[in-house]
């Protein structure tokens, strides 16, 4: 079975600064999404890459696929109070139409 | 607004009662999940409808039922043979296919006494 591993499992961070976030998966990616949980809540959905090197953005988080690897990142360039939260990946399982989840990566931004 | 439901917020039940948790969406969506959450170990499949009258099980089934008599509605029943049910329980929805984005509900966290 597929299975993804998120790094680190927390951080803190000084408002301002920048920080990446890693998803890194057992099997290839044929898909990968990002969501954002605040605790307690459902997630929203940040963004999906599909193609290895696809790259996206969404104001002042940036996402990136890399295939070889089996990888995808996740940065945050001059972090906000607002940024705080629970970053989960999620990645497609070829067949089943289904998603594999990682077990998140709680981010406090320090103000 | 189009969206996921869920009810109720926080749900308490005594060990050994069977409990329904409710998820309805106006999103037109064919396919409807289900998924527990529990503290750093992310979210884990327990069933999925991709039609209506059809589901399939996840990775973590054993003690939950579901019903898929409507599209908008994917009910989940709790049932007394889950040995550990306290937990957050997210419902999502989406439009069938491998890379269509999953719409979340809100959550509904039960607590077993």
């Amino acid at each position: 079975s597929q299975e993804l591993e998120q790094s680190p499992q927390s951080l803190i961070v000084q408002e301002g600064k920048n920080l990446t976030i890693n998803c890194t998966s057992s099997k290839t990616l044929y898909g990968l999404y990002w969501y954002k949980q605040k605790y307690g809540e459902g997630l929203i959905f940040l963004m999906m890459l599909q193609k290895g090197g696809e790259e996206k953005s969404h104001e002042k988080i940036t996402a990136k696929l890399d295939e070889k690897k089996q990888q995808s990142s996740l940065h945050i360039t001059a972090s906000q109070p607002s940024h705080a939260g629970i970053y989960l990946c999620g990645a497609v399982v070829l067949y089943g139409n289904k998603l594999v989840f990682g077990a998140g990566t709680i981010l406090r931004v320090k103000s | 607004d189009g969206g996921i439901t869920q009810s109720p917020k926080y749900l308490f039940r005594k060990e050994g009662q069977n409990v329904t948790l409710s998820c309805e969406q106006n999103l037109n969506h064919d396919a409807m999940y289900w998924y527990r959450q529990d503290p750093g170990q992310g979210l884990r499949l327990i069933y999925y409808s991709q039609i209506v009258n059809d589901f399939q099980k996840g990775d973590i089934a054993e003690g939950y039922s579901v019903s898929r008599e409507k599209k908008e509605s994917f009910p989940l029943t709790v049932t007394s043979a889950q040995k550990n049910p306290t937990a957050f329980y997210l419902c999502a929805s989406s439009s069938p296919g491998l890379v269509n984005e999953q719409f979340f509900g809100p959550g509904t966290r039960l607590t077993v006494l």
